[in-house]
């Protein structure tokens, strides 16, 4: 069965440093998705994408964060200046269609730690 | 306001039992998708299970089902004979139709054992 792939799957990386967290949607899925959570809380919505350009962003989702699928597979979330409190599990999911009945599916998640 | 609503936050179960966790959802729009993820120890979010707004029968996935009250606004999921590989952090998650981009937006998640 198709599935969303992520890379790396731990990221560990010091506070002020840049990080690219990868994404490799199912191929024949036209929208994507950022979400991150943090250790033991809830499912946070950080942005979608479709059409190469953001659909919706959330509050979460300030100038320091940026998506980009830089080619026909690849979805990439780009954190430039990573605080202490961006440490969290980061999942890309894509979906189908933009139908309510359209179900996204994750990827296994990239942990992040920033110390 | 919150969109989704899980109030149990953790569950013991004897396994092979039935277990049924709650989720209560609030939206005014009459199209909408409800959708139940596991999330093992290990990380991944894994989708159990879809019910639809307009669905007139309960939706049904091996063990898994979801008891769909809609004028109730709850759509709990039932898991069957529980196993052990069962334990994990379950979140339900919904979908609207009101933005054709819409994000799914998931309650806080019932994190649930099951005791040999």
């Amino acid at each position: 069965e198709p599935e969303v792939t992520q890379t790396p799957s731990h990221q560990v990386t010091q506070m002020g440093q840049e990080v690219i967290l990868r994404c490799v949607p199912i191929s024949n899925h036209l929208y994507f998705y950022w979400y991150r959570q943090i250790l033991g809380q809830k499912v946070e919505f950080l942005v979608s994408f479709y059409n190469n350009e953001i659909s919706e962003k959330s509050e979460i989702f300030d100038d320091q964060f940026s998506v980009e699928r830089p080619d026909g597979s690849n979805f990439t979330l780009k954190i430039r200046s990573t605080k202490l409190e961006d440490s969290a599990m980061y999942f890309c999911a894509s979906s189908e269609g933009a139908l309510y009945n359209s179900p996204l599916h994750f990827g296994n998640g990239t942990r992040l730690t920033v110390t | 306001a919150q969109k989704i609503t899980q109030t149990q936050p953790g569950m013991f179960v004897q396994e092979k039992e039935a277990v049924t966790l709650d989720c209560t959802y609030d939206t005014s729009d009459p199209s909408y998708g409800l959708f139940w993820y596991k999330q093992p120890s290990s990380g991944e979010m894994i989708f159990l299970i879809y019910q639809g707004s307009y669905d007139q029968q309960n939706a049904t996935e091996g063990r898994y089902s979801l008891n769909f009250q809609k004028a109730r606004k709850s759509a709990n999921l039932v898991i069957s004979a529980s196993q052990l590989g069962d334990s994990a952090m379950y979140f339900c998650a919904m979908r609207e139709d009101l933005n054709r981009d819409d994000k799914i937006i998931f309650g806080k998640g019932t994190r649930l054992h099951i005791l040999p």
